[in-house]
């Protein structure tokens, strides 16, 4: 297996705009999670799937945010519209049991 | 106060040495604790993992230990390569949490020198 694969690896973009991040879990899987990883916070959960169902989004920040897992085998975290202080490298795991597979991550610039 | 503290911060040690990596944790009762490395630009990557009742795990140059009664666990890395540059970070999952309750902590961000 390929691995946890996010898209794109980098996104810039200007404040207001929208942002749709991507991922693909392992095959088999059935806990997707994002998080986001800032050098001031470390890596902040926002919200996690079980099954393609979301479980709990309680660290999704504000109504900005939102995410969707379709199907098994993709998930998108959107933000719209985006601010500067979004700027994160944003991370996307899976799992089957206790250990969590991540991802490379997206490197968001707001400018 | 953080639930998961990690020291020190940063650490810069020559590449063949062998250094310790601390992780102090407040969080119980506790279901795991990991260690995860995080390559510059990449995702965390597990290294080990322990129950509360295990109090040591290695992976090849890399051994954990936990002491549940000082709430502690460690990192050693032995014969440092250029390569274990990277951030180390410990994370606790309490007992009675789910997947959401992992408690991560900042980090000590190593640098292996030639």
């Amino acid at each position: 297996d390929a691995g946890v694969i996010q898209s794109p690896r980098h996104e810039v973009t200007e404040m207001g705009q929208e942002v749709t991040l991507r991922c693909k879990p392992i095959s088999g899987h059935d806990y997707l999670f994002w998080y986001r990883q800032t050098m001031m916070r470390g890596l902040e959960l926002l919200i996690y799937f079980n099954n393609n169902v979301p479980i709990d989004d309680s660290g999704m920040p504000e109504d900005r945010f939102s995410a969707k897992m379709p199907n098994a085998s993709f998930s998108t975290l959107k933000i719209q519209p985006s601010e500067p202080r979004d700027s994160a490298v944003y991370f996307c795991a899976s799992s089957r049991n206790t250990e969590a597979f991540f991802g490379q991550g997206t490197r968001l610039t707001v400018v | 106060k953080n639930q998961v503290e990690q020291s020190p911060q940063s650490l810069i040690i020559l590449e063949g040495k062998n250094c310790t990596l601390q992780c102090n944790y407040t969080v119980s009762p506790f279901s795991n604790l990991r260690w995860y490395k995080q390559d510059t630009g990449r995702g965390p990557v597990s290294l080990t993992i322990m129950t509360f009742s295990e109090n040591t795990k290695s992976n090849g140059r890399y051994t954990a230990t936990l002491d549940a009664d000082t709430k502690q666990s460690s990192l050693h890395i032995t014969a440092s390569q250029l390569s274990d540059s990277a951030s180390y970070i410990c994370v606790v999952t309490p007992f009675s949490g789910g997947y959401n309750k992992l408690i991560f902590g900042a980090g000590t961000r190593l640098a292996v020198h030639p």
